[in-house]
């Protein structure tokens, strides 16, 4: 039983291409979130959605957009890839309280060429 | 300005005690969590703090000063498998958003 479930697991393209990434949960949470993990293994968030609706988006490039067609899914676009983009994405999920924790889900290893 | 600072490295003994210090500045202060991030695994929750004082979970416990910006995690007996990173993380701002500091890797020697 995948809690959150995130594809592809691993993905490799070249710079200027265009990916997306989804997101799925299962835990009937109505808070989903993407985070970057870069090679320092720093961990930032990037956006977050509740019930739908975009509450968190931080000084991230407009390339990349969030869109969450439903609760149970949190979907990553990013236009004209660059180097810098390579990092570990995870999509989490919560219940809105912030005494809830959130779950992680497997990560996306994105890596540009 | 929000700011969270750990220890990068540490190393224990098998079946010794460890504590990982964390420090936190963040504008309205919502809980301190500690996750644990095995190398190329998702973070996984251990511990929410949101009063002062200790709180115990089985061999891991936490513990939070709001007054000094302070929490400590604290295992115990520790394992071989406790080899992991401990992310110390603030919730605060105008919309509880988890700011993580850069995580301490902790190696458990035999």
């Amino acid at each position: 039983d995948t809690a959150v479930s995130q594809t592809p697991k691993y993905l490799v393209t070249q710079m200027g291409n265009d990916k997306s990434i989804k997101c799925e949960q299962n835990l009937g949470h109505d808070t989903m979130y993407w985070y970057k993990q870069d090679s320092k293994k720093f961990l930032k968030i990037m956006f977050s959605y509740n019930n739908k609706e975009l509450i968190i988006n931080e000084t991230v490039p407009n390339r990349f957009s969030p869109k969450s067609p439903d609760k149970a899914h949190l979907n990553l676009h990013i236009n004209s890839l660059e180097l810098g983009d390579s990092a570990v994405y995870f999509c989490a999920s919560s219940l809105t309280s912030p005494s809830y924790e959130q779950y992680f889900g497997p990560g996306t290893r994105l890596t540009v060429t | 300005g929000q700011n969270i600072d750990q220890p990068t490295e540490m190393t224990a003994t098998e079946g010794a005690i460890v504590q990982i210090n964390c420090t936190y500045q963040t504008s309205g202060f919502n809980g301190l969590f500690w996750y644990q991030q095995h190398a190329g695994e998702a973070p996984t929750f251990l511990s929410y703090n949101v009063l002062d004082g200790l709180e115990e979970k089985g061999r891991f416990s936490s513990f939070l000063s709001r007054s000094k910006g302070y929490s400590y995690l604290l295992l115990k007996e520790l394992q071989m498998k406790d080899s992991a990173s401990y992310l110390c993380a603030a919730m605060g701002g105008a919309t509880n958003k988890l700011i993580f500091g850069t995580g301490t890797l902790l190696a458990v020697q035999p």
